[in-house]
């Protein structure tokens, strides 16, 4: 097991309602990102964290944000959701946000939009 | 732009015999190449990178991979299956400039028949 720890594990909400899932880093690491694999997809990147700046994004609009602690844990929030937000969403975390160091993962939020 | 392709969907083998799941990846420069894994609702957990040197690396659980420039490929393999080794593997590409994120593929079942 990583030292990645995410919450909750599973979630139900709205169409339209707002979401905050949380992350924890492992001891050490100054860089999360966030990713969300749809249902027999590969992880696709939101954003990465480092040291408490957006330090990059992928493909998403910005009705998804996110937050980075002092203590480099993080938070992703998602507004307005549409049913096609269901999905498991990964947080990982690494020693910097340089990309040499692999990430290690938590276990996921899986987020049901109904 | 990067991309990670994984030309199996599923791979089937019998438990003791060599198992070999595929990827093969584009990048403009010089790459970074990760394998992880996943269980069932679980998340990802790292197997092996290949950052420089030798293009064998060698990781966790028995598995190792072959990084091969001219066929822009690498290939994660295992001497001896286990039927423990059944899960979801991903291949993942990061590029040693530009973006910190890993570009995933989609991801290759893995079946390990007793």
């Amino acid at each position: 097991e990583t030292g990645v720890t995410q919450s909750p594990t599973h979630l139900i909400k709205t169409r339209g309602q707002q979401v905050t899932l949380r992350c924890s880093s492992q001891s050490g690491h100054n860089t999360v990102s966030w990713y969300q694999q749809a249902l027999g997809q590969g992880p696709q990147f939101i954003f990465q964290y480092y040291r408490e700046e957006e330090n990059g994004r992928g493909n998403f609009p910005p009705r998804f944000s996110g937050l980075q602690f002092p203590n480099y844990s993080s938070e992703l929030n998602v507004n307005a959701l549409e049913l096609d937000d269901s999905a498991l969403y990964l947080c990982a975390s690494s020693l910097t946000g340089t990309g040499l160091n692999e990430a290690f993962f938590g276990q996921g939020t899986r987020l049901t939009v109904v | 732009a990067q991309s990670v392709a994984q030309p199996e969907d599923q791979v089937n083998v019998a438990e003791g015999n060599p198992l070999t799941v595929k990827c093969t990846y584009s990048v403009s420069g010089n790459p970074y190449l990760f394998w992880y894994v996943q269980y069932p609702n679980r998340g990802l957990q790292f197997l092996l990178k290949y950052i420089t040197g030798d293009n064998l690396v060698k990781g966790s659980y028995g598995f190792e991979a072959e990084f091969n420039k001219s066929q822009t490929s690498f290939h994660l393999k295992k001497p001896s299956a286990l039927v423990s080794d059944s899960a979801l593997y991903f291949c993942a590409v990061r590029e040693k400039t530009g973006a910190n994120n890993l570009f995933f593929g989609t991801g290759t079942r893995l079946t390990v028949i007793p």
